[in-house]
């Protein structure tokens, strides 16, 4: 069971927004940057956001990251059939000394 | 061009043991914090163990402490996970990561481990 919790499902149109959190605590979220992964299917997971709301380059503007309190969010504007994939929050947790995963969101472009 | 290729998964019984390795290239492996990562089938990611630069600090997920174990070698760029007493609750595919992170976050395709008898 994840210490950090996300919706199990968003979907959207091509061109919408989606918007998925990430719930956590203080030992993670609050204290240790929170990382973004962007997994399809039978392929290596990538990082679209680092440190909260950095993007590595080549990720498109289009991902965007936010954190308010013991959440984290991540927004994709201009939906895209090839955003469909399962997205996961991360961040390493100070009581457990561990680094946790969130318990994944699968988008659905519609 | 940064690659990590794992390899060493297959089929073992439970209780068995198996070693993966994680050949790297492409960028300066001995300056990078270095993780094993799985997804069991049907599973979200779960982070298994790191270790940093020198090898001189480990850490493990509470359900592998004491029956895995990470090591490197920076001079082969090359890193490992021994695997003890495995269970079928160890089925999943292994990904070596780079820097899990922080922006140069980076995972090699992953090589499937299967627990069954």
């Amino acid at each position: 069971q994840s210490v950090l919790t996300q919706p199990p499902s968003a979907s959207g149109t091509p061109g919408q927004r989606v918007t998925i959190s990430c719930s956590g605590s203080t030992s993670n979220i609050v204290n240790n940057p929170v990382n973004w992964f962007q997994h399809l299917p039978g392929t290596a997971p990538k990082v679209l956001i680092y440190n909260y709301s950095q993007r590595p380059s080549g990720v498109p503007d289009r991902f965007s990251g936010s954190k308010s309190g013991t959440s984290a969010s991540l927004a994709i504007s201009g939906l895209l059939s090839e955003d469909e994939a399962d997205y996961y929050c991360a961040a390493w947790d100070d009581s457990l000394n561990a680094y946790v995963f969130g318990t994944g969101t699968k988008v659905t472009v519609l | 061009e940064v690659q990590l290729v794992e390899s060493g998964g297959g089929l073992v019984q439970p209780g068995g043991s198996l070693r993966l390795s994680c050949a790297d290239s492409g960028f300066t492996f001995s300056s990078y914090w270095m993780s094993w990562a799985r997804q069991a089938p049907g599973k979200g990611l779960e982070w298994v163990a790191n270790i940093n630069q020198d090898g001189s600090t480990k850490y493990y997920v509470d359900s592998v402490k004491g029956r895995f174990t990470i090591s490197r070698d920076n001079a082969r760029n090359s890193l490992f996970l021994q695997m003890n007493s495995l269970r079928a609750e160890d089925t999943a595919v292994y990904y070596c990561v780079r820097a899990i992170g922080s922006g140069s976050s980076y995972w090699g395709q992953g090589t499937l481990v299967t627990v069954s008898s």
